[in-house]
């Protein structure tokens, strides 16, 4: 079973660059979508990007001009970089494995890891 | 982007009720809808996919219907671990949306 492990910093501060790291074990990186979610403090969930194993991305416009998500197959990885930050960030962040079932588009996030919380203070 | 708009976004229940969620879509999704489980401090956990299909491990009492813009989560006869709030997301079109949550608290 993929199980999924946010890593990064906890706090961050305006202006500058958050970066996260998703720690994929018990199955390939090499298959299916990757996610990333956030959760602003008593707000929902919001889909910031995917990127799919042959590295092809696809990210939320509302965020687009600021986000990077990358993969790193040699290490089971895959990371979040989200340029030019404000409070307006400051989220609970998920990673999460994104399937469809027999190619059949019905994409859903099946495996999510804990969340990291990042705050971004001075 | 497609709006999700869940109903109610609380409610009061006991547990062995019949609990009935409410997802409409801005514009028709087909059946791309899926519902996610998230208890206080954790991960969201999909319980059905597809509108309909209920994941791997998933008690039976939980069901999905609906298809183009209206859509249903039941809970046939709540349980004490089914006190969380519940998000419906669509995956019909990028950007992917979520509704804004409906909060399962005990009566």
């Amino acid at each position: 079973q993929v199980q999924l492990q946010e890593s990064g910093p906890g706090l961050v501060k305006p202006s500058e660059t958050l970066s996260l790291t998703c720690t994929v074990s018990g199955g390939s990186i090499s298959s299916y979508y990757w996610s990333w979610i956030r959760q602003p403090p008593g707000k929902t969930l919001e889909w910031i990007g995917y990127i799919y194993y042959t590295e092809s991305t696809n990210y939320n416009p509302s965020l687009k001009s600021r986000v990077t998500i990358s993969l790193d197959t040699s290490k089971t990885q895959f990371s979040l970089k989200l340029s030019s930050v404000t409070a307006a960030d400051t989220a609970v962040y998920y990673c999460a494995y994104t399937k469809a079932p027999y190619g059949s588009g019905y994409y859903y996030m099946d495996v999510w890891g804990k969340g990291t919380t990042v705050t971004v203070s001075s | 982007d497609i709006q999700m708009t869940q109903s109610p976004s609380s409610l009061s229940a006991s547990v062995g009720d019949r609990v009935t969620i409410t997802c409409r879509a801005s514009q028709s999704i087909s059946r791309y809808l899926s519902w996610y489980q998230q208890k206080s401090g954790k991960a969201p956990k999909v319980l059905i996919y597809a509108a309909s299909n209920l994941q791997s491990g998933v008690p039976s009492r939980f069901s999905g219907s609906g298809s183009g813009t209206d859509f249903t989560l039941t809970i046939s006869s709540l349980q004490p671990e089914d006190f969380a709030t519940y998000h419906c997301q669509q995956s019909y079109s990028t950007p992917w949306t979520f509704g804004q949550g409906t909060k399962v608290e005990i009566k």
